[in-house]
């Protein structure tokens, strides 16, 4: 079973801004919360990366609350272009691979 | 970010033979390699971990003789769907992981096999 529990999917406008949370109630102690984005027929992207506090890249910002059982991926000023789906991860570091990907949270931009 | 390059994006083929998908790291080096096979609208499951110069670890239910896979080099993992069939068409995805990337996973642009 996956660590991660996100929304099926979620609708949003251009220009607004998103934010995706993950529940991840089990989280372990050496466990980091990576997001990645999906576009069909491609494989998917990585975005961004947080253990615990804020992190903050070009291209999106990750809560994560002090409890970290729960993280949000906030991507500003959203475009078509964002139409994707979005994985919340949950991994040891030293054991990335063996991350269980949930069904991920499909994200549409409409005009 | 690192740069995985996978080839070909795209293959049909007949049933019974064999289809090679090459994933190749581009600016690193990657001792290990993963593989992952996605069906439409699923999430992706990893099938197999690649090691360099031994052979690879197949999670359970994955058949190894079915799904050859080869690390000869730290660039170059190689895997073969031998003998395909049309329950074999799927979505196959490779990653691979630089060191110092706190395991930051890079994945290729994925091979969609389609088995006639």
């Amino acid at each position: 079973l996956a660590k991660t529990t996100q929304p099926i999917s979620m609708d949003s406008y251009e220009g607004q801004e998103v934010n995706i949370t993950c529940s991840h109630n089990n989280i372990a102690t050496n466990d980091y919360i990576t997001w990645y984005q999906q576009f069909p027929s491609q494989g998917p992207r990585f975005i961004i990366q947080g253990y615990k506090t804020k992190v903050t890249n070009e291209v999106a910002s990750l809560f994560i609350p002090a409890d970290r059982k729960s993280s949000t991926l906030s991507l500003p000023r959203v475009s078509l272009s964002d139409t994707a789906v979005y994985y919340c991860l949950v991994g040891d570091r030293d054991s990335n691979y063996q991350l269980i990907w949930g069904a991920g949270t499909k994200l549409i931009i409409k005009p | 970010g690192a740069v995985v390059s996978q080839h070909p994006s795209r293959v049909i083929c007949k049933s019974g033979t064999s289809v090679k998908i090459e994933c190749r790291s581009l600016d690193f080096q990657a001792t290990t390699m993963f593989w992952y096979r996605q069906f439409p609208k699923k999430s992706l499951m990893l099938m197999a971990t690649s090691n360099e110069g031994s052979k690879a670890t197949y999670e359970q239910g994955v058949e190894k003789d079915k799904f050859l896979i080869n690390h000869a080099s730290l660039t170059l993992s190689t895997l073969t769907v031998t003998s395909a069939h049309p329950e074999d068409s799927s979505f196959y995805i490779c990653s691979a992981s630089p060191r110092g990337s706190n395991e930051k996973l890079f994945f290729g642009s994925g091979t969609q096999l389609s088995v006639l």
